[in-house]
């Protein structure tokens, strides 16, 4: 399973954009990247998922560049209430699917 | 919107005692998970299941655990004698199919192991 590095935290404000990045140096040629919100005490939540170039849905985008390297989950916008951890994940959409979680990135928008 | 249910939200037992922990996934859906997280820490993944048999599973995932899908909406983690370091928070998650990708995840029970 490819290795993912993303930052322990990051602060931001109501309003702003926010991006957080995931280096995946070792990402295999047939793994995804995708994207789970944590709120505390809660199960992770399905957010994006993409293999290359950039997807988007109603609630972010992901921009994975051409060498897939790393990715960039967008959040257009925040409000107080996307404070949450955001874990990158990589890896096949084989039969199996568990998903190997990291430590994750600990947003906190302030007002 | 369909969601993952698990019961009950907190247990507390005794060290050495046998707990199960109920879900019901998703209707439909054909790919079943446990995970764990211990506070503070990781989310841990546990065991896969599909088609009434273990998929995967993982190194904790040791003779102490068992799944099973008793009927055609339940399906349960069972730990035959806990220890202290069983208290976690265990989630459950449901797939829908071989083409999709996103787990839907319960709101977990959190063990509390004394």
């Amino acid at each position: 399973l490819a290795k993912t590095t993303q930052p322990i935290s990051m602060d931001s404000y109501e309003g702003q954009e926010v991006n957080i990045t995931c280096s995946h140096n070792n990402i295999a040629t047939n793994d995804y990247i995708t994207w789970y919100q944590q709120f505390p005490s809660q199960g992770p939540r399905f957010i994006i998922q993409g293999y290359k170039t950039k997807v988007t849905n109603e609630v972010a985008s992901l921009f994975i560049p051409a060498d897939r390297k790393s990715s960039t989950l967008s959040l257009p916008r925040v409000s107080l209430s996307d404070t949450a951890v955001y874990y990158c994940l990589v890896g096949g959409n084989n039969a199996g699917n568990m998903l190997t979680f990291g430590g994750g990135t600990r947003l906190m928008v302030k007002p | 919107e369909p969601e993952v249910t698990q019961t009950p939200s907190h247990q507390v037992t005794q060290m050495g005692q046998e707990v199960i922990l109920r879900c019901v996934p998703i209707s439909n859906h054909l790919y079943f998970y446990w995970y764990r997280q211990i506070l503070g820490q990781k989310v841990e993944f546990l065991v896969s299941f599909y088609n009434n048999e273990i998929s995967e599973k993982s190194e904790i995932f040791d003779d102490q655990f068992s799944v099973e899908r008793p009927d055609g909406s339940n399906f349960t983690l069972k730990i035959r004698s806990t220890k202290l370091e069983d208290s976690a928070m265990y989630f459950c998650a449901s797939r829908g199919g071989y083409a999709t990708y996103e787990q839907y995840f319960g709101p977990g029970t959190r063990l509390t192991v004394t």
